[in-house]
């Protein structure tokens, strides 16, 4: 049970800012939000992670609602290269992460 | 800077054979993990190491598999008896207190 809930699939223009939302109603105050993401054929790959304070880094920007009971990955523009199924998890206390289905984004040019 | 390695890429081979995963940790990290995923059940971890002690292996499907990690340096998993419903790509992530680096997967037919 990953106990997180993203929409399957997603399009976004090309040059566009891409908007993944994530629900986490039952996130404890401990656990952190952690973003990956894999592109076809390949291992996922971490792009961030918060507790509950928004994050940027090089890659994109986490956005945690106050209740932390929601999340938005940003990816401010978008490429081909983007396209990825997207995966909000939760890091627990036992260190472990449970994959969900993730969001599949399609980047279109 | 060596990222998770993963052999062999690809490994075709038929049922009752046994199979051997290898992964070769980023230097330095502590925790090892691996995974298996099919298009049906997603990406499911199947058991994690912390310093080299198995942690958690409650995501093992059966006792045909097994995993190891003689040293920081390395980690097998075994199937022994495989079965045609252990085709999937495995792949091995290790982290050094929460972030995963992931390799890049065996990809597992069994015929």
């Amino acid at each position: 049970d990953a106990k997180t809930t993203q929409p399957p699939s997603m399009d976004c223009a090309e040059g566009r800012a891409a908007n993944l939302p994530c629900n986490h109603s039952t996130i404890s105050g401990n656990e952190y939000v952690y973003w990956y993401r894999q592109i076809h054929s390949q291992g996922p790959q971490y792009i961030i992670h918060g507790l509950k304070n928004n994050e940027t880094n090089e890659m994109a920007s986490l956005i945690i609602t106050e209740d932390r009971k929601s999340s938005t990955l940003i990816l401010p523009h978008a490429t081909l290269r983007d396209t990825a199924v997207y995966y909000c998890t939760r890091l627990n206390r036992d260190d472990k992460i449970i994959f969900g289905k993730g969001t599949r984004l399609h980047i279109l040019p | 800077d060596a990222g998770v390695i993963q052999s062999p890429r690809h490994e075709v081979t038929e049922m009752g054979q046994e199979v051997t995963l290898r992964c070769k940790p980023i230097s330095g990290h502590d925790y090892l993990f691996w995974y298996r995923q099919t298009m049906m059940r997603g990406l499911e971890l199947l058991i994690y190491f912390n310093n080299n002690v198995p942690i958690d292996d409650s995501g093992m499907p059966e006792d045909r598999f097994s995993a190891k990690m003689p040293n920081a340096s390395f980690s097998t998993l075994k199937i022994q008896p495989s079965e045609p419903r252990d085709s999937a790509v495995y792949f091995c992530a290790s982290s050094l207190k929460d972030t995963q680096h992931f390799g890049d997967g065996t990809r597992l037919s069994i015929l």
